[in-house]
């Protein structure tokens, strides 16, 4: 159980254009859904953090008009990069969560790679 | 604030032979510990949790990790590697003291490489 997919795997765009991510959780209701980014040997950066039915908090320095958040299901949210431009090419990564407590672990997703060209 | 160290950026170790990823933590309050890995390109996979109780946790393939409250440590063992072990490391923290809520962070990883 705890099995967490997102689509696409990998997208090619042009500068410009907007791409949504989607992710779900498959056999288990997420309260809590989360979005990071991880640039090549790196870490993971936390982005945004979804709870069902309300708006996402954004963590410092990340742009909420750019990088729309929609948490609409207890199975599902998507990541959409709006006038996605190079610098915004990275693999993406969403983690989700049965509940909020601090002892909920988060299960990750298999990443999207987004390549703007 | 919370942070986690991850000392090792890349670990070799024999196949069969234990290996050990290290993790420091810094936290203001109760730390709630995990550690996850990742393959090439892919997302991370959780291994194993510490949220109270006995300090060595087991977990998934194998691998086990000791809680350390006097030396702040969560440091990830297995007893005898396997090449299929190779894989990226990472140790995440979450304290309930903290203004972040559910927020993990994560150390910046340990890479492990298992050679025959």
């Amino acid at each position: 159980g705890a099995v967490v997919s997102q689509h696409p795997s990998w997208v090619i765009c042009k500068s410009g254009t907007s791409v949504k991510i989607e992710c779900r959780s498959l056999d288990f209701q997420a309260t809590t859904m989360f979005w990071y980014r991880q640039f090549p040997k790196q870490s993971l950066m936390l982005m945004a953090t979804s709870n069902e039915g309300s708006k996402a908090t954004y963590e410092q320095g990340v742009e909420k008009d750019k990088f729309l958040i929609n948490h609409a299901s207890l199975t599902l949210s998507t990541l959409t990069v709006t006038s996605a431009h190079p610098e915004d090419s990275s693999f993406y990564i969403c983690s989700a969560s049965r509940g909020r407590a601090y002892t909920d672990t988060q299960y990750f997703g298999p990443g999207t790679r987004l390549t703007v060209l | 604030a919370q942070s986690v160290a991850q000392p090792e950026d890349q670990v070799n170790v024999a196949e069969g032979n234990p290996l050990t990823v290290k993790c420091t933590y810094s936290v203001s309050g109760n730390p709630y510990l995990f550690w996850y890995v990742q393959y090439p390109n892919r997302g991370l996979q959780f291994l194993l949790k510490y949220i109270t109780g006995d300090n060595l946790v087991k977990g998934s393939y194998g691998f086990e990790a000791e809680f350390n409250k006097s030396q702040t440590s969560f440091h990830l063992k297995k007893p005898s590697a396997l090449v299929s072990d190779s894989a990226l490391y990472f140790c995440a923290v979450r304290a309930i003291l903290t203004g972040g809520g559910n927020k993990l962070t994560f150390g910046t990883g340990t890479q492990l490489k298992v050679e025959l």
